[in-house]
C-alpha cells in the first residue's frame, strides 16, 4: 500500500549475502522498519532508519537514503533459517500506523 | 519476552458466530493499538487504528459495524467481528507501540481465525 515496493521473491545460498530493496513515497515520511516474518507468525523486528545512513546488528543491515525513497536490508552469512519472508514499513506521521510493503519471500538453499 | 498479548491464537467456529480476539499490552500504557490482517501470502493490511476512549478510525474498505472495536483501557483493546463468514477467515494481528515515533511497532502473536 501506499507505494511500498519491494521483490515478491528472492533465493540464495548458505553463507551468500542478500540484499532486499524497498522504495516508498517520499512525501511525509517519518521513519522506515524492516520485519521479518516466518509462515504463520507474527512480525518480528529487525531494523529502523529515519536518517540515511547504514544501521548495521549483526549479520543484518539497514540502509536508508530519504531523498531518493529507497532503503535495502543486507543479510550476511545466510542461514537456512534466514529463510522467511521480508516486511519493508514505513511510518508517514508520528504516532501512526505502519503501513507494510507486500513482502519479500527469501529462499536459502543449502 | 512479549510485550503485547493477543489471545486467542486459533478459533474455529460457525458461519454467523461473533468472535472476540483481545490485544493487551503488558508492559506499557498504549493509548493507540493497530489491528491488522493478513490472507495468506499477502502482507499485513492495516484495518483499523484503536484509540483508548474515542472511536477507532477504519481504513476504507473496512466495514466498522462489521469488525467493532473496544479500547476501553490503557492496555487493552479488543477486535469482535460479528456475524463471521467464511471470507473472514484470516489471520488477524494487533501491534501496538510507545509514543515516541522511533520505536517499533510490537506485535501479538496473532489469531488465526477459520470460520466453516
Amino acid at each position: 500500500g501506499q507505494n511500498i515496493d519491494q521483490p515478491t521473491e528472492m533465493t540464495a545460498t548458505e553463507g551468500a549475502i542478500v540484499q532486499i530493496n524497498c522504495t516508498y513515497q517520499t512525501s511525509g515520511f517519518n521513519g522506515l522498519f524492516w520485519y521479518q516474518q516466518h509462515a504463520g507468525e507474527a512480525p518480528t523486528f529487525l531494523s529502523y532508519n529515519v536518517l540515511d545512513g547504514l544501521e548495521e546488528k549483526g549479520r543484518f543491515s539497514s540502509f536508508l537514503s530519504r531523498s531518493k525513497g529507497y532503503s535495502y536490508l543486507l543479510l550476511k552469512e545466510l542461514q537456512m533459517k534466514d529463510s522467511a519472508s521480508y516486511l519493508c514499513a514505513v511510518k508517514w506521521q508520528a504516532g501512526t500506523a505502519l503501513i507494510f510493503g507486500k513482502g519479500t519471500t527469501l529462499s536459502v538453499s543449502s | 519476552g512479549a510485550v503485547v498479548s493477543q489471545h486467542p491464537s486459533r478459533v474455529i467456529c460457525k458461519s454467523g458466530t461473533s468472535v472476540k480476539i483481545e490485544c493487551r499490552s503488558l508492559d506499557f500504557q498504549a493509548t493507540t493499538m493497530f489491528w491488522y490482517r493478513q490472507f495468506p501470502k499477502q502482507s499485513l493490511m492495516l484495518m483499523a487504528t484503536s484509540n483508548e476512549g474515542s472511536k477507532a478510525t477504519y481504513e476504507q474498505g473496512v466495514e466498522k459495524d462489521k469488525f467493532l472495536i473496544n479500547h476501553a483501557s490503557l492496555t487493552l483493546s479488543t477486535l469482535t467481528v460479528t456475524s463471521a463468514h467464511p471470507e473472514d477467515s484470516s489471520f488477524y494481528i494487533c501491534s501496538a507501540a510507545l509514543p515516541s515515533s522511533n520505536q517499533p511497532q510490537h506485535f501479538g502473536d496473532g489469531t488465526r481465525l477459520s470460520i466453516l
